[in-house]
């Protein structure tokens, strides 16, 4: 498969715990973006990568959440102390122009 | 700011009639917009982007820069056709997408 592919495809955990999802993107692309998708919205921008250099961050990505890089290959997206209010669909697109999302992964925070 | 508006949540047609998506975006820029479509637990996909004016499952859609608008048509929708569609613009090397329009085709 050639596509951007996402890890774990679903996540249930309890408030207050940490969680970490993994993105492996096309591989002769070189931006990586976080979107998350809430029901009944269309996807919502979070972070974008040029290679391994984190360029943007939007303002509904807090401080409990981070993002990385190495290497400019995969990306991870972490969230700690998870609360309700996370649980959404977390996509991983890539791009050369135009962007090609993975299947996302869907978090619930109970 | 929303940048990108769908005005229709929900969109009911019958197989072999037309079909309009509507999509209005804000951007006092060059805009380059997008549909995207989602089926079925599938993934997010492109279906078409202005810049390439073509006709993807014969679906069309026209950038009109006076009315905002990149509306998406199709002549003669098919039940294949039914799924959730995103119109999307890209600013910046992103995307800011519209809240959607589910389109259902009845037999």
């Amino acid at each position: 498969d050639t596509g951007v592919s996402q890890d774990p495809r679903h996540k249930i955990t309890k408030r207050g715990q940490n969680v970490t999802f993994r993105c492996d993107p096309i591989s002769e692309h070189n931006r990586l973006y976080w979107y998350r998708q809430t029901l009944g919205q269309g996807p919502e921008f979070l972070t974008y990568f040029q290679n391994e250099a984190q360029l943007e961050k939007s303002r509904l990505l807090s401080d409990r959440f981070s993002a990385e890089r190495p290497k400019g290959s995969f990306s991870t997206l972490e969230i700690q102390r998870t609360e309700q209010g996370d649980s959404a669909m977390y996509l991983c697109a890539s791009s050369a122009s135009p962007t090609f999302f993975g299947p996302g992964t869907r978090l619930t925070v109970l | 700011a929303q940048r990108v508006t769908q005005p229709e949540k929900l969109l009911s047609v019958f197989k072999g009639a037309p079909v309009e998506l509507k999509c209005n975006y804000s951007y006092s820029g060059s805009p380059e917009l997008f549909w995207y479509v989602q089926y079925s637990r599938q993934r997010l996909q492109l279906l078409l982007r202005h810049i390439s004016r073509e006709s993807i499952k014969g679906f069309t859609a026209d950038l009109n820069k006076g009315e905002t608008s990149f509306h998406l048509k199709k002549p003669f929708a098919q039940e294949e056709d039914s799924a959730m569609y995103y119109c999307a613009l890209s600013i910046d090397y992103k995307l800011s997408f519209g809240a959607g329009t589910t389109v259902t085709v009845r037999a």
